[in-house]
């Protein structure tokens, strides 16, 4: 099946500061991806949809200006965690639909934990 | 919301069938039900998929009601390793449509 990287797999900063989680299709063309927050003992909560070379797509209450998406390529799609808070230490996750002739699942990389200190 | 309703945990015994149900009552024509997992701290996972008739891979069964309101998954000889939080999902079978995750059965493997 299509691999799906992250990295970093762990991260810790300080607060205020910002972070940067890459998002990597390894072996197929990602036109689209997805990017999930997950809280402690809570399901995945989707943030937003990137599709490369366009804006992405936000849920509603999910602050586009804080939360940086860039898909600039079919390959990469990184999240930028702006003057991050404590409140926003989550567990991170990427997914894409695959390339072509696996359309009907989503792959997920293994997700990155984001700590604020 | 998630249109799924799924016991919030299960237990079961290494070596015998671990059966999952999900009610879907609501489900429209077109869309399918999907089933994922989440083993701790790791990425979900594709399970398995169906329309309407029952569906089987290398991995589970998957039993749907001719209604389609419910359905459930069958892992034949659950091991330890199948202890995840396992997420029922209905949506079109695109798979670039997004996926909405419900609270899930969080199924626990027992020696």
């Amino acid at each position: 099946g299509a691999v799906v990287s992250q990295h970093p797999s762990w991260v810790i900063c300080k607060s205020g500061t910002s972070v940067k989680i890459e998002c990597r299709s390894l072996d197929f063309q990602a036109t689209t991806m997805f990017w999930y927050r997950q809280f402690p003992k809570q399901s995945l909560m989707l943030m937003a949809t990137s599709n490369e070379g366009s804006k992405a797509t936000y849920e509603q209450g999910v602050e586009k200006d804080k939360f940086l998406i860039n898909h600039a390529s079919l390959t990469l799609s990184t999240l930028t965690v702006t003057s991050a808070h404590p409140e926003d230490s989550s567990f991170y996750i990427c997914s894409s639909p695959g390339g072509s002739g696996m359309s009907y699942e989503q792959y997920f990389g293994p997700g990155t934990r984001l700590t604020v200190t | 919301d998630a249109k799924t309703t799924q016991p919030t945990s299960m237990d079961c015994a290494e070596g015998r069938a671990a059966n999952l149900p999900c009610n879907h009552s609501t489900i429209s024509g077109n869309e399918y039900v999907y089933w994922y997992r989440q083993i701790h701290s790791q990425g979900p996972q594709y399970i398995i998929h169906g329309l309407k008739n029952n569906e089987t891979n290398e991995m589970a069964s998957l039993i749907i009601t001719e209604d389609r309101k419910s359905s459930t998954l069958i892992l034949p000889h659950a091991t330890l390793r199948d202890t995840a939080v396992y997420y029922c999902i209905v949506r079109p079978q695109g798979g670039s449509e997004k996926l909405v995750f419900g609270k899930g059965t969080k199924l626990t493997v027992n020696p």
